[in-house]
């Protein structure tokens, strides 16, 4: 069975600095994609940043990169430059199925400090 | 560009009464729907998927059910609702590109049942 865990329930940086959200999996399959979504107190579930299994350089976007490392299957979110608006819980998830069913981490709370 | 809706966005429901909550996409044809549900504090959980109108998959059993009448329209629905079924529920649309589809979610509905 495909599992997406996230090791971290909580963490907390401080406006403007570096923080890094780690996620593993766990898959039989070769060709797969991972996802990060944020999920702000309003609730909706907003696309991060996604990452092709098959594509070796990791994904960026704007202040939100990932570090993947496919044989020791980790996926963790690295957030530069922190601001108050990146507050919210994240979730991690993974898509390997033909439907693109997801299957999603418990989260990460992230707090961002003034 | 696409845009998804759900409403109603917060519902209040005695024990046994029915349930209906819908959800449309606009701006894209043929798309993926997706129902999940996430109960307090945890991750999300799909409850149903469809690739088409009158297409509809189920991945838990429960006494929900869907619908697909149009092909933009998914519905969630109960006939007797449980405490249990309380919890935020999310309506999500992908299109096929390739070997898989990035999900994007809609504001989702938050139902109480007492």
């Amino acid at each position: 069975a495909q599992t997406v865990t996230q090791s971290q329930p909580e963490m907390s940086v401080q406006e403007a600095e570096t923080v890094t959200l780690s996620c593993t999996y766990d898959t039989s399959e070769s060709n797969y994609y991972l996802f990060w979504y944020k999920q702000p107190p309003s609730r909706q579930m907003i696309l991060v940043i996604r990452q092709e299994a098959y594509k070796q350089q990791n994904a960026t976007e704007n202040r939100f990169s990932v570090n993947f490392q496919k044989a020791a299957k980790s996926f963790s979110l690295k957030i530069s430059d922190s601001q108050l608006g990146d507050t919210a819980m994240y979730f991690c998830a993974f898509n390997g199925g033909s439907q693109g069913n997801l299957i999603f981490g418990k989260g990460t709370k992230l707090s961002v400090k003034p | 560009s696409q845009t998804i809706h759900q409403w109603p966005a917060t519902l209040v429901q005695p024990v046994g009464s029915p349930l209906s909550l819908e959800c449309t996409v606009e701006g894209t044809s043929n798309p993926n729907l997706y129902w999940y549900r996430q109960a307090a504090g945890r991750g999300l959980q799909l409850l149903f998927y469809s690739v088409g109108i009158g297409q509809i998959s189920s991945e838990v059993p429960q006494n929900l059910s869907a619908s697909r009448p149009q092909d933009r329209q998914f519905i969630l629905s109960s006939k007797k609702l449980l405490l249990s079924d309380s919890g935020f529920y999310l309506c999500a649309w992908s299109v096929s590109s390739g070997s898989t589809d990035t999900q994007y979610f809609g504001p989702g509905t938050r139902l109480t049942v007492l």
